[in-house]
């Protein structure tokens, strides 16, 4: 079955330093997204992309945030200057369409630790 | 501001028994999704609801959609040590954001 794959699994980074979170969505998808789930917390909505550009994005999305797909077929996740609290799992997932009955696929996250 | 609240937030449970996971939210939505979450791994799609009075049943789960009073239940029947995960309801927000639920962390004993 095709699946959303991540890169790396885990991360540790020092504070201020940038990261990239690297990921595959499945092939015939248009639709790509970026969770996040801090330790022990829900997951949270950060960032919807369509079409090369960002459809949607939240308040935590803030300008330390960006994305990109470089190719065909990765979608990245860019942290420029890491804090302590951007520690967390990072999920990407994607979908086929949007809205009613469409399924979003989560690939299995990049755990990124702060210190 | 959308809420979607789960309860109970923790669930032990005996194997055999039944229970229900609810899920409450705040505004209208045209969907509704439960995930299955195991530690430190990814999130599963379980079901996608569409409509009110939706029901869709796999295995020894089962969820069901009521727009009318803003609840979904996810509904765990005989159980077996290996449903024990975390479960999310995530509720659709727009054409392409999810605002998930807490989480309920299931605990099925022998």
């Amino acid at each position: 079955e095709p699946e959303v794959t991540q890169t790396p699994s885990h991360q540790v980074t020092q504070m201020g330093q940038e990261v990239i979170l690297r990921c595959v969505p499945i092939s015939n998808h248009l639709y790509f997204y970026w969770y996040r789930q801090i330790l022990g917390q829900k997951v949270e909505f950060l960032v919807s992309f369509y079409n090369n550009e960002i459809s949607e994005k939240s308040e935590i999305f803030d300008d330390q945030f960006s994305v990109e797909r470089p190719d065909g077929s990765n979608f990245t996740l860019k942290i420029r200057s890491t804090k302590l609290e951007d520690s967390a799992m990072y999920f990407c997932a994607s979908s086929v369409g949007q809205g009613s009955g469409n399924t979003i696929y989560f690939g299995e996250g990049s755990w990124l630790t702060v210190v | 501001e959308l809420k979607v609240e789960q309860n109970p937030l923790f669930l032990s449970m005996q194997e055999g028994k039944n229970y229900t996971i609810y899920c409450n939210y705040s505004t209208t939505s045209d969907r509704l999704y439960w995930y299955r979450q195991d530690p430190g791994k990814s999130l599963e799609s379980l079901f996608v609801l569409l409509s009110n009075g939706a029901v869709k049943q796999e295995g020894r789960l089962m969820a069901s959609l009521d727009t009318k009073a803003r609840l979904s239940t996810l509904h765990i029947t005989a159980a077996v040590h290996d449903l024990s995960a975390t479960y999310f309801c995530a509720l659709g927000a727009g054409a392409q954001k999810l605002v998930f639920g807490q989480g309920t962390r299931l605990t099925i004993n022998p």
